[in-house]
């Protein structure tokens, strides 16, 4: 039984580019949480989906981020036109439903040049 | 809103020594669940014990222990006969019981255990 699945494991983007963060998550899980972690810092939330909604995007940026989890296919993470400030390790985690333990992924360290 | 801390910003410890780490929450919420994660060099998130507010007794895993004080809002962790595998950074992280179901994390500690 795969864990959650992130990739790319590390990303590095010039200013202005697009990042796409993919995760997978656990077989039979349609709950899926974006957690940011800064250097040094602990886990931000920022976004938690089901299947084809968002319930909860209250720690998301206002701009440049989104975040879909298609009926099919791994949930995406966009950050459009990248600053060196997104550089960080973006955690995805899922759960079977919104009450039982969530489980990490290993994270995808962006890095923006 | 949620917010948790904790004071320890690294701690070191001799290899079996026991160590406690300490997290301190505020909330208005009568029932939750709080965390303790452990992340090591490889960056993986790991459970590593897990306790629910309307419980009142301790929960333990092996050699990780919680003095969970409800009134004082607290939440140590205390590792006993600590290893080498043991070193990491430490996360305790708070969650709701109902309504949005994430995580709010802690700044972390990063115990290192010496041989």
């Amino acid at each position: 039984n795969a864990g959650v699945m992130q990739n790319p494991r590390h990303l590095v983007r010039r200013r202005g580019q697009e990042a796409r963060l993919r995760c997978s998550p656990m077989k039979g899980h349609s709950h899926v949480y974006w957690y940011r972690q800064l250097p040094e810092e602990g886990l931000k939330f920022m976004v938690y989906l089901q299947k084809e909604n968002i319930i909860d995007e209250s720690g998301m940026p206002k701009e440049r981020f989104s975040a879909e989890f298609p009926k099919e296919g791994p949930s995406i993470l966009r950050i459009q036109q990248v600053v060196r400030g997104d550089s960080a390790a973006y955690f995805c985690a899922s759960s079977r439903t919104g009450n039982t333990e969530a489980f990490f992924g290993q994270g995808t360290r962006l890095t923006v040049v | 809103a949620q917010t948790v801390t904790q004071s320890q910003p690294e701690m070191s410890v001799q290899e079996a020594e026991t160590v406690t780490l300490s997290c301190t929450y505020d909330t208005s919420e009568s029932n939750y669940y709080l965390f303790w994660y452990k992340q090591p060099p490889s960056r993986q998130m790991i459970l590593v014990i897990r306790q629910e507010a309307y419980k009142q007794q301790n929960a333990t895993e092996n050699r990780f222990s919680v003095n969970f004080q409800k009134a004082a809002k607290s939440f140590s962790l205390k590792i006993s006969d600590s290893q080498l595998g043991d070193t990491a950074m430490y996360f305790c992280a708070f969650m709701k019981h109902q309504g949005a179901q994430k995580l709010v994390f802690g700044q972390g500690t990063r115990l290192t255990i010496n041989p």
